[in-house]
C-alpha cells in the first residue's frame, strides 16, 4: 500500500459524458501527478500541481482539467468522453516539486462504451 | 522528440537465471531515471538514479545509470516466479516524465 488512494476504482460511463476522479495523496506530499496507461499508448504523464499549483504538463488533451485543492487532494475531470478515453488513470505522489520518486495510487478504471 | 527505450520488450527465463533490462534516453534537462515494477496494479517504485557510475541496490536487483552514454540497466539476479511484471523505467526533467513502454518479464518455474 503506497499510501496514495483513489476514487473509484472502477467507472463505466457513455461517450459525450463528463467524469470526476479523485486522489489523495500520501501523507505530507506536496506534489500530485496525473498518468492515463492504455494498452496501445503506455503510460502517459498528463500533468502535476504541487502545493495547489499546476507545475507541469504533459499529453492531457484540452477536453481534460485537473485541480489540486488546499487539502493537497487533487480531482482529474474529463469531459466530452470517447471510447479512446477508456484507459486506467493512475495518480502518483511525491514529496518535493520535481519529477523525482512518486508513489502511485492503485488506479481508476475508466470505460467508456 | 523526446523518448525513453526499453529493451528488450519482452523476456521468459527459467527461475534462477539472471537477467539485464535496458533503457535508453533521449530527454534534455536530465533529472533523474527512475525505475518501477508493474504487475497487475499499479507501478511500485524500485530505483532512482541521478550520478552515473553509482550502483543502487535491493536485494536481488540492482541499477546503475551512464550518462554519458544516456543509459541504465536493472539486474535482478536468481530470478523468481515473483519477479514476473513489467519493468517500467522513465527519464524525468524538471517538467516532465516520460515513460518506456516497458519490459515484460516472465519467470518460469
Amino acid at each position: 500500500d503506497s499510501g496514495v488512494t483513489q476514487t473509484p476504482k472502477h467507472l463505466i460511463t457513455a461517450t459525450g459524458q463528463r467524469v470526476t476522479l479523485r486522489c489523495s495523496p500520501r501523507s505530507g506530499d506536496l506534489s500530485v501527478y496525473w498518468y492515463q496507461q492504455s494498452l496501445d499508448q503506455g503510460l502517459q504523464f498528463l500533468i502535476q500541481y504541487y502545493n495547489g499549483e499546476e507545475r507541469a504538463k504533459g499529453n492531457i488533451l484540452e477536453r481534460f482539467s485537473a485541480q489540486q485543492f488546499p487539502d493537497l487532494h487533487s480531482e482529474l475531470n474529463l469531459s466530452s468522453l470517447e471510447l479512446g478515453d477508456s484507459a486506467l488513470y493512475f495518480c502518483a505522489s511525491s514529496w518535493t516539486d520535481s519529477t523525482d520518486t512518486q508513489y502511485f495510487g492503485p488506479g481508476t478504471r475508466l470505460t467508456v462504451l | 522528440e523526446d523518448k525513453v527505450v526499453q529493451s528488450p520488450l519482452s523476456l521468459v527465463v527459467h527461475e534462477g537465471d539472471t537477467v539485464t533490462l535496458n533503457c535508453s534516453y533521449e530527454v534534455t534537462n536530465f533529472r533523474s531515471l527512475l525505475w518501477y515494477k508493474q504487475e497487475k496494479k499499479a507501478p511500485t517504485f524500485l530505483f532512482m538514479l541521478t550520478s552515473s557510475g553509482i550502483e543502487k541496490k535491493s536485494g536481488r536487483l540492482s541499477s546503475i545509470l551512464d550518462k554519458k552514454e544516456l543509459f541504465s540497466i536493472l539486474n535482478i539476479t536468481a530470478t523468481q516466479t515473483g519477479d514476473s511484471a513489467v519493468y517500467l523505467c522513465a527519464q524525468t526533467s524538471y517538467d516532465k516524465v516520460i515513460f518506456g513502454p516497458g519490459t515484460s518479464l516472465s519467470v518460469i518455474p
